[in-house]
């Protein structure tokens, strides 16, 4: 079946614009989960949906935020675009409660802000 | 809080030797935890769960809660193992999981 799959791969933005990245998670997944992961500060969390509704939030301004569709399609939008925003970003799915089943995660989009 | 600490970020080893990649947790409550592997230009993807007890390309962790540890090992390393390995925590029940800085493992011919 197929995995996690996040769009676009790459992406070149500008400091101040805006940007969404999509993730489309496994067939029957209903969790959705982000995470930002930099050479400096790691794999840090940043939101978790669970069927249309955010459960939790990481420690990020309020400049991140996330939606989920009826499909368990989500997307990642971050508006005014900083320097240090540039990072890969990962999406990961579960089928239920982490502690029993882990994450899948996708390959990432990498995101540059020049 | 959560924490993770992984006290080494690189570690080598030569073929066939035991490996071990220490994983330190801080949390007041029963953790999950896990460990996590990213080969080279690929995913990052889930090796095991200490819940399963299982055994996964010889590799194995117990978790130690008195020392708050789950180190991961695997008596005879091989080249292929060489990646980058994430410990990672979440609560019972829980929809974050929280990772440490990772270890970078060499495994040299």
């Amino acid at each position: 079946k197929a995995g996690v799959t996040q769009t676009p791969r790459y992406l070149i933005k500008t400091r101040g614009q805006q940007v969404t990245l999509s993730c489309s998670p496994i067939s029957g997944h209903r969790s959705v989960s982000w995470y930002q992961q930099t050479p400096g500060q790691g794999l840090q969390f940043l939101f978790e949906y669970f069927s249309e509704t955010q459960r939790n939030k990481g420690n990020f301004p309020g400049r991140f935020s996330g939606r989920q569709f009826s499909n368990s399609r989500s997307e990642m939008n971050v508006s005014t675009l900083e320097l240090g925003d540039s990072a890969l970003y990962l999406c990961a799915s579960s089928l239920g409660v982490i502690g029993d089943y882990g994450y899948t995660f996708g390959s990432g989009t990498r995101l540059t802000v020049v | 809080a959560q924490r993770v600490t992984q006290p080494e970020k690189l570690l080598s080893v030569f073929k066939g030797a035991p490996v071990e990649l220490k994983c330190n947790y801080s949390y007041s409550g029963s953790p999950e935890l896990f460990w996590y592997v990213q080969y080279s230009r690929q995913r990052l993807q889930l090796l095991l769960r200490h819940i399963s007890r299982e055994s996964i390309k010889g590799f194995t962790a117990d978790l130690n809660k008195g020392e708050t540890s789950f180190h991961l090992k695997k008596p005879f390393a091989q080249e292929e193992d060489s990646a980058m390995y994430y410990c990672a925590l979440t609560a019972t029940s829980g929809s974050r999981l929280t990772f440490g800085e990772g270890t970078q493992l060499t495994v040299n011919p």
